[in-house]
């Protein structure tokens, strides 16, 4: 069974600050996707970031950049030069990934972070 | 396109009470999927279809009943609802398994 571990409820940042949002992971399987969405307070899911376990470099989307360290079973969200827009709540979420490289898409979610972006 | 859209946006139940959530996409994906989302909690699957005709239980399955007649349609029926089963709602869908999954916007139950 794969399990997904967020240990900060809620973080603070300045504004134009970097923050680092943890996230570690459990599972027995060799291959698997790594994903942060962004929950604002308006509801919806957005997807921010993808890392898969194969993937040697670590995974950029503008501001957005993960820290996938495998050895450590980690898959930490950096986000650059916060804004005022980033204050929502943070999902990591796995993947499962079968032999061929397949997948049903089943994910398995965090609690989450609740990130909130002071002026 | 729409993308995913889920009706009703909002929904109060009595207990025992019955209803049918509906998620409708228009992107032609194979794959869709229910979540549930309890107060200040991670999303769980609740239920999961690969095609029309095919659906298979996730991690919280109880309580709940799918059916995927069509690519486009996958609808959620909650028979003799409970106050545990007040939560969030997603539905979402994605091209094959491996693929990014696109959400709904979320229909916000409350059984009382």
């Amino acid at each position: 069974a794969q399990k997904i571990t967020q240990t900060q409820p809620g973080m603070f940042v300045q504004e134009k600050e970097a923050v680092t949002l943890d996230c570690t992971y459990d599972t027995s399987d060799q291959s698997y996707g790594l994903f942060w969405y962004k929950q604002p307070s308006s509801g919806e899911m957005i997807f921010l970031i993808y890392q898969g376990s194969y993937d040697e470099q670590n995974a950029t989307e503008g501001r957005y950049s993960l820290n996938f360290q495998k050895a450590r079973k980690s898959a930490n969200l950096v986000i650059s030069a916060s804004q005022l827009g980033d204050s929502a709540m943070y999902f990591c979420a796995m993947r499962e990934v079968l032999a061929g490289g397949t997948s049903y898409g089943k994910l398995t979610f965090g609690q989450g972070t609740i990130l909130t972006v002071h002026p | 396109n729409a993308g995913v859209t889920q009706t009703p946006k909002f929904r109060i139940l009595k207990i025992g009470q019955s209803m049918t959530l509906q998620c409708t996409q228009d992107m032609n994906h194979n794959y869709m999927y229910w979540y549930r989302q309890d107060p200040g909690m991670g999303l769980k699957l609740i239920y999961y279809s690969v095609g029309a005709g095919i659906t298979d239980k996730g991690e919280v399955p109880n309580g709940y009943n799918v059916s995927r007649s069509t690519t486009e349609d996958f609808p959620l029926r909650l028979e003799l609802a409970a106050p545990s089963q007040t939560s969030v709602y997603f539905c979402a869908s994605s091209y094959r398994g491996n693929y990014e999954q696109y959400f709904g916007p979320g229909t916000r139950l409350t059984v009382t």
